[in-house]
């Protein structure tokens, strides 16, 4: 079976100070992989995906990034938080076929200070 | 634009009741509806998959697809307190994910 882990699960940063964020996927190869952010109380913003190693798009401008180094790993990067940046970020991985359904991981609490 | 609307709620069942989830979609070519549970401070939990009109049962959970009135709902039976959730909807429009901002079920004791 497939599962996705996404660490750390919370995690504190003063403003200015960078991020990683990482995601990896078993069981699967070449899964889509998409990072949402979630604030308190509002819906799923999607900011980034990918079909494959290297393949990134952003759909939202912002300071954050994403790479895909490996096909079933996925990083969220910052080099300058914000206020802003503080969310629920979940990680989630689809099988590269239509009509497949995401599968999220366990998310990571970010609070920026 | 393409867009899923759910009502945000809060929606209030009593314990043992149905609850009626709704979602509309925006474009009519979509093949592929979902819905998700989301407990508070957790990730979402894909619940649901339908496909074709009509009905699917999984349990206590009934999902209804009409394409023609581009809406999807949820059924709950036999609502429990473990229900209390927020439900998104989601839908694959043009090979994309859309998600509604999701509706907020308590069932109350």
């Amino acid at each position: 079976s497939q599962t996705i882990h996404q660490w750390p699960a919370t995690l504190v940063q003063p403003v200015g100070s960078p991020l990683s964020l990482e995601c990896t996927v078993e069981g699967t190869s070449n899964p889509n992989l998409y990072w949402y952010r979630q604030a308190a109380g509002r819906g799923l913003q999607l900011l980034f995906y990918s079909v494959g190693i290297g393949q990134i798009s952003s759909e939202v401008p912002q300071n954050l990034s994403a790479s895909r180094p490996q096909d079933r790993q996925f990083i969220l990067s910052s080099k300058k938080l914000l206020l802003s940046d503080s969310g629920f970020y979940l990680c989630a991985w689809s099988r590269d076929a239509l009509n497949q359904p995401q599968h999220f991981g366990d998310g990571t609490r970010l609070s920026i200070l | 634009q393409k867009e899923v609307e759910q009502n945000s709620g809060p929606l209030s069942v009593p314990e043992g009741a149905i609850a009626s989830l709704n979602c509309t979609y925006s474009d009519r070519v979509s093949q592929s509806f979902f819905w998700y549970r989301q407990y508070s401070g957790k990730s979402p939990e894909l619940i649901m998959s339908i496909y074709s009109n009509g009905d699917k049962e999984d349990g206590r959970f009934t999902a209804q697809l009409n394409k023609a009135s581009q809406y999807v709902s949820l059924l709950i039976r036999d609502s429990q307190p473990s229900d209390s959730a927020t439900y998104l909807c989601a839908v694959n429009m043009g090979n994309q994910f859309y998600f509604g901002t999701g509706t907020s079920l308590t069932v109350i004791p």
